[in-house]
């Protein structure tokens, strides 16, 4: 069977640090793979997605950036946070075509 | 329009109670639907897919109209575990992206 692993959970950083988040999956292969985020009562924002290794599309312009040096790793990371990239980072995958998405258990970013 | 589009509640309901809610989506070519619920602080789950004109499992059940496009959850016999909020999601034609709705919330109360 398939899984996903996330990390880390949760995560206290100060503003102008660095960021890295580090999601795999297991049992597939060439698997599409997604970072979303959320913040507080808000829904979900697709950040980035990727079909292939060295593959990423970039859906919102920040200072985020995603990079997927193997086919079954999805890393997010930034140079320097913000306030505003507090959130719930998710990270999902998919099958290829009309497949549902499985998401990990996320990680809960502050940003102080 | 935005692609997906849901009652946004809040539905409260009492314990035993049937709630049904829709999802309206522009994309007429869509061929997959799927409803996740999503707990307080935590990653959405898939709750059920459709593919044709409709899903049943257990209490739940999804309805796909396709001429007015839009897919609706009902849920029968609601218990206290089936409060939180529920998201549709459709994929995008000739794209690799989901669209999520903002989520429907449910709160059952005893």
């Amino acid at each position: 069977s398939q899984t996903i692993h996330q990390w880390p959970a949760t995560l206290v950083q100060p503003v102008g640090s660095p960021l890295s988040l580090e999601c795999t999956v297991e049992g597939t292969s060439n698997p599409n793979l997604y970072w979303y985020r959320q913040a507080a009562g808000r829904g979900l924002q697709l950040l980035f997605y990727s079909v292939g290794i060295g593959q990423i599309s970039s859906e919102v312009p920040q200072n985020l950036s995603a990079s997927r040096p193997q086919d079954r790793q999805f890393i997010l990371s930034s140079k320097k946070l913000l306030l505003s990239d507090s959130g719930f980072y998710l990270c999902a995958w998919t099958r290829q075509g009309d497949s549902p998405l499985h998401f990990g258990n996320g990680t809960r970013l502050t940003v102080t | 329009r935005k692609e997906v589009e849901q009652d946004p509640g809040p539905f409260n309901v009492p314990e035993g109670a049937t709630v049904a809610f829709n999802c309206t989506y522009s994309n007429s070519a869509s061929q997959s639907f799927f409803w996740y619920r999503q707990d307080c602080r935590k990653e959405p789950k898939l709750l059920m897919s459709v593919y044709s004109s409709g899903n049943e499992d257990g209490r739940f059940t999804a309805q796909l109209n396709r001429a007015s496009q839009y897919i609706s959850l009902l849920i029968r016999d609601s218990k206290l575990s089936d409060s939180a909020t529920y998201l549709c999601v459709v994929p995008l034609s000739n794209d690799y992206k989901l669209s999520f709705g903002a989520g429907t919330t449910v709160t059952v109360r005893a």
